[in-house]
C-alpha cells in the first residue's frame, strides 16, 4: 500500500514568518493531495489541495507544490499569524477510496 | 446542513464489552468512512462504504465491524473491546464512488474512546 511521510513532526515559527512543511509518498499511482488542519479536540478540516496533473495551488496565504516525479508535496504558509497554530497532515490519494495519511507536524505561531 | 454527525462523544469501556459507534451525513454523499487517531499516527482506515450496502476493509480492520445501514448512515462496531483500542474514532464521508476521481472528505466531530 502507499506509504506517507511527514516532516516535520513539530514546527515553531515567530509571527509573520513562513511555515513550510514537507510530505513525500511512494505509490506513483496516487493523484490526489489533500491538506488538513486539525484544532486541538477539533475535526480535521481541509485546507487545501492539489491533483496531480497540477504543480502547484495558491489560496491567499497558503499555497501547495507537488513534485510527481520525486513524489513528494509541500504546503506553504506565508505571514504566519497565531490562528494558524494547529496539527496539520497531508494525505495521498489514488482514487477508489483510499487515504493515506501522515503522521502530523505540531505548528506553533509565536506571537 | 449538520454535515456529518457522531454519538457518542466520550465513550469509557471495560475490557471485552461491546459497542456501536454511530454516524450520519445530510449531504447525500455515496462514501462513508472510519477512521481512528491516535498520537503521533495520523489517521488510519478502518473500514469504508463506496455505497449502500458495499463495505470494505482499509488499513486496520482487525476487531471492528461496520454496518452501511441506508446512504445516510454507517456505524463501527467493537464485538469485544481491547485497551489497543483505546483511540479517538472520525468519520467522514465524500461524494466519491469508488472511482479513480477523488473528492474532498468531511469529517464528523469524533468519538474519544478509553478501554480500561
Amino acid at each position: 500500500g502507499e506509504n506517507v511521510e511527514q516532516h516535520p513532526s513539530t514546527l515553531s515559527v515567530q509571527e509573520g514568518d513562513s511555515a513550510v512543511i514537507k510530505c513525500t509518498y511512494s505509490d506513483s499511482a496516487s493523484n490526489y493531495f489533500p491538506w488538513y488542519k486539525q484544532e486541538l479536540g477539533k475535526r480535521p478540516q481541509l485546507i487545501i489541495d492539489i491533483r496531480s496533473n497540477v504543480g502547484e495551488k495558491k489560496d491567499q496565504r497558503i499555497a501547495v507544490t507537488l513534485n510527481k516525479t520525486a513524489k513528494h508535496f509541500s504546503l506553504h504558509i506565508t505571514e504566519t499569524q497565531p490562528e494558524d497554530s494547529a496539527v496539520y497532515f497531508c494525505a495521498a490519494s489514488n482514487g477508489f477510496n483510499k487515504f493515506y495519511f501522515g503522521s502530523g507536524t505540531k505548528l506553533n505561531v509565536k506571537p | 446542513n449538520a454535515g456529518v454527525t457522531q454519538t457518542p462523544k466520550f465513550q469509557v469501556l471495560k475490557t471485552g464489552q461491546s459497542m456501536t459507534l454511530q454516524c450520519a451525513q445530510d449531504m447525500n454523499h455515496n462514501s462513508m468512512y472510519w477512521y481512528r487517531q491516535d498520537p503521533g499516527m495520523g489517521l488510519r482506515l478502518i473500514y469504508y462504504s463506496a455505497s449502500e450496502g458495499t463495505t470494505d476493509k482499509g488499513e486496520v480492520p482487525n476487531g471492528y465491524n461496520v454496518s452501511r445501514l441506508n446512504k445516510r448512515e454507517f456505524s463501527l462496531r467493537l464485538e469485544s473491546a481491547a485497551p489497543s483500542q483505546t483511540s479517538v474514532y472520525f468519520c467522514a464521508s465524500s461524494e466519491d464512488r469508488g472511482q479513480v476521481s477523488v473528492h474532498e472528505q468531511y469529517f464528523g466531530p469524533g468519538t474519544r474512546l478509553t478501554v480500561t
